[in-house]
């Protein structure tokens, strides 16, 4: 079981350019998140998704769209990139219950617009 | 309004000693609290995690306090190794088990253990 995968590990984008972050969980959660994290800032919640077919908007959700088609997959676009989006990407999923809403997440994407 | 932090942004341990991080939370409404372990390079590692309906849940080597007095919770380290080295982020959410709720973070603290 491999848990959370995220694809690419690191990319160096032109701003102004469209990028879609992947993600794919194994482990059946019904929610997943996305973050990202900056020095000094810690983690901030940009999108997330209950279940599949549905998303809401977290902390910083500007120049960020996702989708939920399925219940493994979240990906997240940035339609036209922009330097302040340089940052490290945290995928993350849980399977909220009755005992435990612990996010478990991915390794990350590190990205950078220039 | 609302904020997870940390006491220190760094702490330095021998090996073999315990280590005590600690975190400071100020919605009294928050139910459920994580600490996750982070790398270098990896994403955070969930490590324990306690309700507020407990004070204190141990793991294997690791021990959370829970004091709702005075909105602070702590990680306890024992016997500390190299391996333990790594950035400590205490996360908590006032609205237990609704999906999508979103964790919020502190900081973190940064571990450094020396041999």
């Amino acid at each position: 079981i491999a848990g959370i995968t995220q694809a690419p590990t690191s990319q160096i984008l032109a701003a102004g350019r469209r990028m879609t972050l992947r993600c794919t969980q194994d482990m059946r959660h019904n929610a997943m998140y996305w973050y990202r994290q900056d020095l000094g800032l810690g983690l901030r919640l940009i999108h997330y998704s209950n279940t599949a077919g549905t998303t809401g908007k977290g902390e910083v959700p500007d120049g960020y769209s996702v989708s939920r088609a399925n219940t493994d997959d979240f990906p997240l676009t940035l339609a036209s990139a922009v330097p302040s989006q340089t940052s490290v990407y945290f995928c993350a999923s849980s399977q909220t219950s009755g005992s435990s809403d612990t996010q478990y997440f991915g390794p990350g994407t590190r990205l950078t617009v220039l | 309004g609302e904020s997870v932090g940390l006491h220190l942004p760094t702490l330095s341990v021998q090996e073999g000693d315990n280590s005590i991080i600690n975190c400071a939370y100020s919605n009294s409404a928050s139910d459920y609290f994580i600490w996750y372990k982070q790398e270098s390079g990896k994403g955070p590692q969930f490590i324990i995690d306690i309700r507020s309906n407990m004070d204190k849940r141990q793991g294997q080597r690791v021990t959370v306090l829970l004091n709702k007095t005075v909105k602070h919770l702590s990680l306890q380290i024992a016997a500390t190794q190299p391996g333990d080295s790594a950035v400590y982020f205490c996360a908590e959410t006032p609205w237990a088990n609704q999906a999508g709720t979103a964790l919020i973070f502190g900081k973190g603290t940064t571990l450094s253990v020396s041999s």
